[in-house]
């Protein structure tokens, strides 16, 4: 079965500093990834995915992640932190199938200090 | 430009009302989600349809029907509401062809039962 970990639930940063938000998954096959953001009050919206090809992915807003088969690992990270990234972050896994649900970790709260 | 809308931001309800929430896509997509989101449990699956009239029960489905009478629009029904139901209620949707099975959300609703 699947399943999602993500390590942390809250991270908190400087502004400026990097972020890097974790998360490691159980599949097994290796799976489609998705980070997703969400801001207060609001729905979830797609940061990035990974699902063939060229491991490392980039998203919007600066961010990234590597999919390493080895390590079982998809961790986000942003080389400088900005105020506007504070949120709750998701990492999520599909198996190839269309149309089956995603499975979420519980999710981590970024914060971000002056 | 995607869309997903859900009929109410917030909902305040007493317990032992049917409470309907509502969920419309724009895109032609197959396949339609309603997941629960609780602090420290991240999203949970609670039911999803492939179909026009079609349901699949999800993770937590106890306490929750759907409803599924045309492509664009499903509805999550609480039979009888309870304390325990209070939660934020997102609902998104998928395309059963497309290449990375990422789903939209909508803004979800905030569900309280007093």
């Amino acid at each position: 079965a699947q399943s999602v970990t993500q390590l942390g639930s809250h991270v908190s940063v400087s502004e400026g500093a990097l972020v890097l938000l974790r998360c490691n998954y159980s599949s097994s096959v290796p799976p489609y990834l998705f980070w997703y953001v969400q801001y207060p009050n609001q729905g979830l919206q797609l940061l990035l995915k990974y699902t063939t090809g060229a491991t490392l992915v980039k998203g919007i807003n600066g961010f990234e992640a590597e999919f390493k088969k080895s390590e079982t690992s998809f961790h986000l990270t942003k080389p400088s932190a900005h105020m506007s990234d504070a949120a709750e972050y998701f990492c999520a896994v599909s198996l190839y199938q269309a149309g089956t649900a995603l499975i979420f970790g519980k999710g981590t709260t970024l914060s971000v200090s002056s | 430009d995607v869309k997903v809308t859900q009929s109410s931001r917030y909902l305040v309800k007493r317990t032992g009302e049917k409470v309907f929430l509502e969920c419309v896509q724009d895109m032609d997509h197959e396949n339609m989600f309603w997941y629960r989101q609780d602090p420290g449990l991240g999203l949970r699956l609670i039911y999803f349809s492939y179909d026009v009239k079609m349901k699949e029960k999800g993770d937590i489905p106890e306490g929750y029907s759907v409803s599924r009478e045309k492509k664009e629009r499903f509805s999550l029904i609480l039979e009888s509401a309870s304390t325990n139901q209070t939660s934020m209620y997102l609902c998104a949707s998928t395309r059963t062809a497309a290449s990375s099975y990422e789903q939209y959300f909508g803004p979800g609703t905030r569900l309280t039962v007093t």
